[in-house]
C-alpha cells in the first residue's frame, strides 16, 4: 500500500459531461503528480501541485484543470469530455525534499467515456 | 529535452530464466535518477529499483540488477530466475531537478510476459 489514496476506482460516462477524480496524497508528502495513461501507452505527465500552488505542466489539455486544497488533497477535473479521454488517471505523491524523491502512486482511477 | 526510449514494445522469458529490459534516455543533465517502475494487470505502479546517476556502483533488489552505463546514457533491467508474477508492464523513468521542482520522465514501456 503507498499510501496514496484515489477515487473513485472506476468512472463511467458519456461524452461531453465532466467528472472530478480525487486523490489524497500520503502523510507528510506536499507534492501531487497527476498522470494520464492511454491504453497500453505510457505515462503522460498532466500537472504538478506542490502545498496548494501549481508547480509544474505537462501535456494537459485546457478541458482539464486540477487544483490542491489546503489540506493537500487533489482534484483532477476533466470536462467536455471525448472518447479520447477514456484512459487510467494516477495520482502521485512525493515530499519534495533536497534528497532524492521517490514517487508514490495511487491505484488510479479508470475512466472510461461511451 | 529529456527523453526515455524503450526500444522492446513486448518481450517473453521462460520461468527461472534471465531477461534484460533495455532503456535508453538524453540528456544534458550530470546528477539525476534513474527507476524502473513495474505495472502488473492490477494496475498498479510498483518501484523496482532505483540509481542515482552519480553512483558507479550498478543497483541491485533481490532478482533485480540494473547495467547502468552513463556515458552511453543507458539503463537496463536484468531480472533474474523469472517467476510468474514477474509478469507486467515495465516501465523506465529519469527523474531531475528543474526549476526548483522534480521532473519526471516516463518511457513507453515493455509488456514482458513469463511463460511457465
Amino acid at each position: 500500500d503507498s499510501g496514496v489514496t484515489q477515487t473513485p476506482k472506476h468512472l463511467i460516462t458519456a461524452t461531453g459531461q465532466r467528472v472530478t477524480l480525487r486523490c489524497s496524497p500520503r502523510s507528510g508528502d506536499l507534492s501531487v503528480y497527476w498522470y494520464q495513461q492511454s491504453l497500453d501507452q505510457g505515462l503522460q505527465f498532466l500537472i504538478q501541485y506542490y502545498n496548494g500552488e501549481e508547480r509544474a505542466k505537462g501535456n494537459i489539455l485546457e478541458r482539464f484543470s486540477a487544483q490542491q486544497f489546503p489540506d493537500l488533497h487533489s482534484e483532477l477535473n476533466l470536462s467536455s469530455l471525448e472518447l479520447g479521454d477514456s484512459a487510467l488517471y494516477f495520482c502521485a505523491s512525493s515530499v519534495e525534499s533536497a534528497t532524492l524523491e521517490l514517487l508514490h502512486f495511487g491505484n488510479g482511477t479508470r475512466l472510461t467515456v461511451t | 529535452a529529456q527523453t526515455v526510449t524503450q526500444s522492446q514494445p513486448e518481450m517473453s522469458v521462460q520461468e527461472a530464466e534471465t531477461v534484460t529490459l533495455s532503456c535508453t534516455y538524453d540528456t544534458s543533465e550530470s546528477n539525476y535518477y534513474l527507476f524502473w517502475y513495474k505495472q502488473p494487470p492490477s494496475r498498479q505502479m510498483i518501484l523496482v529499483i532505483r540509481q542515482e546517476a552519480y553512483k558507479q556502483q550498478n543497483a541491485t533488489e533481490n532478482r533485480f540488477s540494473v547495467n547502468f552505463q552513463k556515458a552511453a546514457k543507458s539503463f537496463s533491467l536484468k531480472i533474474s530466475d523469472s517467476q510468474l508474477g514477474d509478469t507486467a508492464m515495465y516501465f523506465c523513468a529519469f527523474m531531475k531537478l528543474n526549476s526548483g521542482t522534480y521532473k519526471y520522465i516516463f518511457g513507453t514501456g515493455t509488456r514482458l510476459k513469463v511463460l511457465a
